[in-house]
């Protein structure tokens, strides 16, 4: 079982929907990230949590270490937001991988 | 803006082969590391480095080797390329102290074996 489950795997969208992806872990950890991954493979960090809320934009990352959980928001969803998303936390030194969410966003 | 850089986005070879792949990063980062990403699995740690000539396997390290001669360089190194090899792989560093920080990826390999 991985320590790091996503959900859901795959969404599709409408524009300007709210999305909401979530992450759970099995594991006690100090650190969780949330990344955004594009076709063609570049990887880019959008946050790293390791208590409460952080906004950017329209993406807001939430976490609750008690539960071992997080979710990832996106307000009004755009075509330019279908991406891999993928959740990591840093455990024993590493981080741990969730397998992603693969989002798309029609127009 | 930090840039890693990877020497081939994709890479066709035969089972058998020694096959090199090269990591740079331009922000004098301490760490680095090498992941391969396949479909349901999401990342895996292969190797990280944390210093010049120095390494620690991560997840899955059998059939693959891991080179830093200089900080700014991190080879990758398959001894002989197996056809369970084929998949993306994906360089990235960050900053010394606390390998929880953030990290910056590059564009990824990917690699073929037939």
């Amino acid at each position: 079982k991985n320590e790091v489950e996503q959900s859901p795997q795959n969404l599709t969208a409408q524009e300007g929907e709210f999305i909401t992806i979530n992450c759970s872990y099995s594991v006690g950890i100090s650190a969780l990230h949330w990344l955004q991954q594009h076709p063609g493979g570049g990887i880019v960090s959008l946050f790293m949590l390791s208590s409460g809320k952080k906004k950017h934009g329209r993406l807001i990352a939430t976490i609750n270490i008690q539960e071992k959980h997080s979710s990832l928001h996106i307000t009004a969803s755009h075509p330019r937001d279908s991406a891999v998303y993928i959740c990591a936390v840093y455990y024993g030194n590493k981080l741990v991988f969730g397998a992603g969410t693969i989002l798309r966003v029609k127009s | 803006d930090v840039k890693v850089t990877q020497s081939s986005r994709y890479l066709v070879k035969r089972t058998g082969e020694k096959v090199f792949l090269e990591c740079v990063q331009d922000m004098d980062h301490e760490n680095m590391f090498w992941y391969r990403q396949d479909p349901g699995l999401g990342l895996r740690l292969i190797y990280f480095s944390y210093d010049v000539k120095m390494k620690e396997k991560g997840d899955i390290p059998e059939g693959y080797s891991v080179s830093r001669e200089k900080k700014e360089r991190f080879s990758l190194i398959l001894e002989s390329a197996s056809t369970n090899q084929t998949s993306m792989y994906l360089c990235a560093s960050s900053l010394a102290g606390s390998l929880r920080d953030t990290q910056y990826f590059g564009p990824g390999t990917r690699l073929t074996v037939l």
